[in-house]
């Protein structure tokens, strides 16, 4: 089974603080995506990466970073969090047939 | 630019019968791919069931099925004998390029 893991289920954070999520892959895939989760709005892409060192924006990368040092690990880093940033945020990773897998999602509050 | 448009934010069904979840979609694209994701409550987020668009026949998954409609850009999700397990969020997404798109999702209840 493909597995898809986050470092925390639950994070609280104070705005302006530097926060780290990471993702990790056991199924060596090459593509893995950010996405946060909002009511109402469903999912949006942050940033993608279809490859080590390589990461391309999604749809609202603005205030997000990425990070991809090894081919199993995509971190999402958030430079200095602001309110507007409290959600939920999912990993994926991405067979070559197309089928994303998700990880259990990180819920970021920031106040 | 491609969007996703899942028009049922809400939808119930009786245990045992019938649902259908509807999805459009809006692309220039030629080649894609449609998928629809359940979210239980709480839970991880699962493949349901994929379509690729070059092929005319409807995707099924055992109790799941699919109603592909190229020419409309309609992709909706029957799901038949209906379980409690079946309780979700449920989102359809499409695929073209490297890139996601996902609709905003239809929150069911099966009801005992």
């Amino acid at each position: 089974d493909v597995k898809v893991t986050q470092s925390s289920r639950y994070l609280v954070k104070r705005t302006g603080e530097k926060v780290f999520l990471e993702c990790v892959q056991d199924m060596d895939h090459e593509n893995m995506f950010w996405y946060r989760q909002d009511p109402g709005l469903g999912l949006r892409l942050i940033y993608f990466s279809y490859d080590v060192k390589m990461k391309e924006k999604g749809d609202i990368p603005e205030g997000y970073s990425v990070s991809r040092e090894k081919k199993e690990r995509f971190s999402l880093i958030l430079e200095s969090a602001s309110t507007n940033q409290t959600s939920m945020y999912l990993c994926a990773s991405r067979t070559v047939s197309y089928e994303q897998y998700f990880g259990p999602g990180t819920r970021l509050t920031v106040t | 630019a491609q969007t996703v448009t899942q028009s049922q934010p809400e939808m119930s069904v009786q245990e045992a019968e019938t649902v259908t979840l509807s999805c459009t979609y809006d692309t220039s694209e030629n080649n894609y791919y449609l998928f629809w994701y359940k979210q239980p409550p709480s839970r991880q987020m699962i493949l349901v069931i994929r379509q690729e668009a070059y092929k005319q026949q409807n995707a099924t998954e055992n109790r799941f099925s699919v109603n592909f409609q190229k020419a409309a850009k309609s992709f909706s999700l029957k799901i038949s004998d209906s379980q409690l397990g079946d309780t979700a969020m449920y989102f359809c997404a499409f695929m073209a390029g490297n890139q996601f798109y996902f609709g905003t999702g239809t929150s069911l209840t099966v009801i005992p």
